[in-house]
């Protein structure tokens, strides 16, 4: 299967920690995508890649979170100094070039992110 | 501000009776509308999708109505199986972004 790959799937940290998480896309994908989810909510947009280029980014994304993609490949979303309120459902999505204004986004498994 | 408001939280449906959740959008600028399922643990997954020049769309079980002047999108399932038990989230594209609406827990019962 060579879907978008997230790793952990889990993670359980103290509040005040920092935690990395990685988004393997689907190869050929040039775009990339990190999401939260919340319990009973959709998938909020966090930031957008496209190959190694940081190209948008949403208010959530307070300044404890940095999203990198350094290569055009894998991407890894940092969370410093955690808060009980990054609880939450990380997700990857990654989508390919094309005409048109809109890519299919697949997504990952996502990681589970518990703040104790 | 939630861009996409999605209806209902949860439906509950009879195998082989048709399910239907309804989304709202406000934002004209939006031009593509893909309804995503979701299994527990798992990553959403596309189902079927419209543009809004096209009032229907129908992939096997799966329609999607879209009433454009009302700016209104619809996702049916039509002989709903137990397998389709999961959430449901009707989604709006602009460009890259893509906005959720809140999801609706679908279950079939046998």
């Amino acid at each position: 299967d060579t879907g978008v790959s997230q790793n952990p799937r889990h993670k359980i940290t103290k509040r005040g920690q920092n935690v990395t998480f990685r988004c393997d896309p689907i190869s050929e994908h040039n775009r990339l995508y990190w999401y939260r989810q919340t319990l009973g909510q959709g998938p909020e947009f966090l930031t957008y890649f496209q190959n190694e280029a940081q190209l948008e980014k949403s208010r959530l994304l307070s300044d404890r979170f940095s999203a990198e993609r350094p290569k055009g490949s894998f991407s890894t979303l940092e969370i410093q100094r955690t808060e009980q309120g990054d609880s939450a459902m990380y997700l990857c999505a990654s989508s390919s070039p094309g005409g048109g204004s809109y890519n299919e986004q697949f997504f990952g498994p996502g990681t589970r992110l518990t703040v104790l | 501000q939630q861009q996409v408001k999605q209806s209902p939280q949860s439906l509950i449906v009879q195998k082989g009776g048709i399910s239907i959740i309804n989304c709202a959008y406000e934002n004209t600028a939006f031009d593509y509308f893909p309804w995503y399922q979701q299994f527990p643990g798992k990553g959403p997954a596309l189902l079927i999708a419209i543009r809004p020049d096209v009032s229907e769309k129908k992939e096997g079980r799966f329609t999607i109505s879209f009433n454009k002047s009302a700016k209104q999108f619809s996702l049916h399932i039509m002989d709903s199986q137990p397998g389709d038990s999961a959430t449901y989230f009707c989604a709006a594209s602009i460009i890259n972004n893509l906005f959720f609406g809140t999801g609706t827990r679908l279950t079939v019962i046998p």
